[in-house]
């Protein structure tokens, strides 16, 4: 059970646009950036957005993210077959002591 | 570029201690701007992470392992490592390395180890 909550699955499209949430509580969420990640079949995860909207250089702005109160939300617009993949929510927890959380994964399909 | 790559045995026994380094390169473990983790992957599963340390030596740990984990650094190497005592089969997961520039903006390819007779 993650401390994150992500759906554990979303579907679209190509072309489409597609969310995807990340509850949480005040002691992480609330109170800390939120990054994302997406972790393509068989490789590593990779910073897809950090400081709740910011993009790494070469991230395409068809990725975007967004942060209210205790939610975060990554969207990401004009699907293509490669955005297939695992994505991933995280940030800092200090409920008991400091430390890092992620979400449970969200697979996005691209129908 | 910075680069990390993960090291060590791909099978554990249980009960024994898995052990694993990340070798950073590309840039110095010693910089004051970030921590360097652990993170785990399960198969098929999501992520957890393990740890973090910063290259004073100064850590943080995931609760739930925090009793069976020990990460260290060794600055001269440009390395950090990791311990994790008591293996069971739950214990069987990718591990990744990754510096945490709060994000984790750069990671490891992972190293799958395994925990078993």
């Amino acid at each position: 059970q993650s401390v994150l909550t992500q759906p554990p699955s979303v579907s679209a499209a190509p072309g489409q646009k597609v969310t995807i949430s990340c509850s949480g509580s005040s002691s992480n969420i609330g109170n800390n950036y939120v990054s994302w990640y997406q972790q393509l079949p068989g490789t590593a995860p990779k910073l897809l957005i950090y400081d709740n909207n910011k993009r790494p250089s070469g991230i395409p702005d068809r990725f975007s993210g967004s942060k209210s109160g205790t939610s975060a939300t990554l969207g990401i617009t004009g699907l293509q077959t490669g955005d297939e993949a695992d994505y991933y929510c995280g940030t800092w927890d200090s409920s008991l002591s400091v430390f890092w959380v992620f979400g449970g994964g969200t697979k996005l399909t691209v129908l | 570029q910075l680069q990390l790559q993960e090291s060590g045995p791909g099978l554990v026994k249980p009960s024994e201690t898995l052990s694993l380094t990340c070798t950073v390169s590309g840039g110095s473990i010693s910089s004051s701007s970030y921590y360097w983790g652990w993170i785990r992957q399960p198969p098929g599963k999501g992520l957890e992470w393990i740890g973090s340390i910063y290259y004073s030596g100064s850590t943080y740990y995931n609760p739930s392992l925090k009793s069976r984990v020990t990460i260290s650094v060794d600055t001269s190497k440009n390395q950090f490592s990791l311990k994790l005592s008591s293996v069971t089969a739950a214990d069987t997961a990718v591990y990744y390395c990754a510096r945490n520039s709060s994000p984790y903006d750069y990671w490891g390819q992972g190293t799958l180890v395994t925990v078993s007779s």
